[in-house]
């Protein structure tokens, strides 16, 4: 019940394209959700966060689908970029633990 | 800010020894978590400290690994005796309790290696 699921492994999409990751999860506790991008030798950060009060948190390019009901929510970003690949990773809010989602690798083609 | 500071960034040793992981906070944060990044397992939270006192350590893997926060400024990840398997990116990251983006700020990480 804890855990976060997360797909696709890895992703691979055309520049100015759409990139698309899912995670879904089972708590219904969560409370909060965010995405961190994590560039290679560096440590993650926070990309965009939502909480489970709205369905759409939009952030520039950037964009987070939330379905309650489904217990789903998204990450979107359009236009991607090359700049913008790096492993992605959903998360949850459990008391003070983020639950983390296996982490996504996206990789922008030029 | 100069944000989260880890060091060693790079740590190369042999099995059997001991490793000392040290991490210095954002100043003002309340809250310091270890992480541990592997390809298997992904990022596992080893422990967490809130105003220095050690609130969860059930990540912790094994009785050879240890946490401590003196202060506010200041906390050591350590692995007595290391192997193998304990080769890791270690990452520490730090927050403000009370903030409403929960947001954790993490370090460039420690790339443990243990041969």
């Amino acid at each position: 019940q804890q855990q976060v699921k997360q797909s696709p492994q890895s992703l691979i999409v055309q520049k100015g394209g759409i990139s698309i990751i899912n995670c879904a999860y089972e708590n219904t506790a969560f409370d909060y959700f965010p995405w961190y991008q994590q560039f290679p030798g560096k440590g993650p950060a926070l990309l965009i966060a939502i909480r489970p009060d709205v369905s759409e948190k939009k952030e520039g390019r950037f964009t987070i689908s939330f379905n309650k009901s489904a217990k789903q929510f998204s990450l979107h970003i359009m236009d991607s970029q090359p700049g913008d690949s790096a492993t992605y990773f959903c998360a949850a809010l459990s008391n003070y633990q983020l639950i983390w989602g296996a982490g996504t690798k996206l990789i922008i083609k030029p | 800010d100069a944000g989260v500071i880890q060091s060693p960034r790079h740590e190369v040793t042999e099995m059997g020894q001991e490793v000392t992981l040290r991490c210095k906070p954002i100043s003002g944060h309340n809250s310091l978590f270890w992480y541990r990044q592997t390809m298997m397992r992904g990022l596992e939270l080893l422990i967490y400290f809130n105003n220095n006192v050690p609130i969860d350590d059930s990540g912790m893997p094994e009785d050879r690994f240890s946490a401590k926060m003196p202060n506010a400024s200041f906390s050591t990840l350590k692995i007595q005796p290391s192997e193998p398997r304990d080769s890791a990116v270690y990452f520490c990251a730090s927050s403000v309790t009370a903030s409403l983006s929960y947001e954790q700020y993490f370090g460039p990480g420690t790339r443990l290696t243990v041969t």
